[in-house]
């Protein structure tokens, strides 16, 4: 089966500064990347995702990039502010697997004012 | 709009107890997810349903059993608890389109909080 590895485990980082967290998979099928944004006491909300048909993908100050050759794929969130402050969750999943996703472990995500 | 609502929120089970954690989503989607949350290890995927009166396991399904009651509730039961059941719960539903081969986005709950002692 897939798996997901994910690093680092916390990052911290001042305002203003960048952030990027990294993950690599095994399932050379899985074609479906998305990244979880989790605030303390809630569950996983989906903040981007990127398909294998592209390599790189954009929403404001989030973008995500995927190398399916070295089974590669990172979050990058620009100009960081307080509240992107969270554990982050990536994922992967073949195409044709109903959506059943398997999860990196997490990176705790500390932005420092 | 509430998405997907679970309850309990919180629990505390002693060691042999039973409980079922209840899941309903009011989006109509046709798959439904179990995960449970230990850390360290991200989510792990419990079972699954894929639609209404189908159920599969997924990499974690020991100690535990779902129903899918109907399109829009799910719940997982867990007959004899055990301390390693001490852990979050999700529940998650999402669109499957089976026949597009499509991954779509994955609704969470807020999750139940168990703790076995």
């Amino acid at each position: 089966g897939e798996n997901v590895e994910q690093h680092p485990s916390t990052l911290s980082v001042q305002e203003g500064d960048s952030a990027v967290i990294k993950c690599t998979y095994s399932d050379s099928a899985s074609n479906y990347f998305p990244w979880y944004k989790q605030e303390l006491g809630k569950g996983p909300q989906l903040i981007i995702d990127i398909r294998s048909n592209v390599g790189e993908k954009k929403d404001q100050r989030i973008a995500v990039t995927l190398n399916k050759t070295a089974k590669h794929f990172s979050l990058h969130i620009t100009e960081t502010q307080p509240e992107d402050s969270a554990v982050y969750f990536c994922a992967a999943t073949p195409q044709n697997a109903g959506n059943m996703l398997t999860f990196g472990g997490g990176t705790r995500l500390m932005v420092k004012p | 709009n509430a998405g997907v609502t679970q309850t309990p929120k919180f629990q505390v089970l002693k060691t042999g107890q039973s409980m079922t954690l209840q899941c309903a989503q009011d989006m109509n989607h046709n798959s439904m997810y179990w995960y449970r949350q230990d850390p360290g290890m991200g989510l792990r995927l419990i079972y699954y349903s894929a639609s209404e009166g189908t159920t599969d396991k997924g990499e974690v399904p020991n100690g535990y059993n779902v129903s899918r009651l109907n399109k829009r509730e799910f719940s997982l039961r867990l007959e004899s608890a055990a301390p390693s059941q001490t852990s979050v719960y999700f529940c998650a539903s999402s669109e499957v389109h089976w026949r597009q081969l499509m991954n779509t986005e994955a609704f969470f709950g807020q999750g139940t909080r168990l703790t076995v002692v």
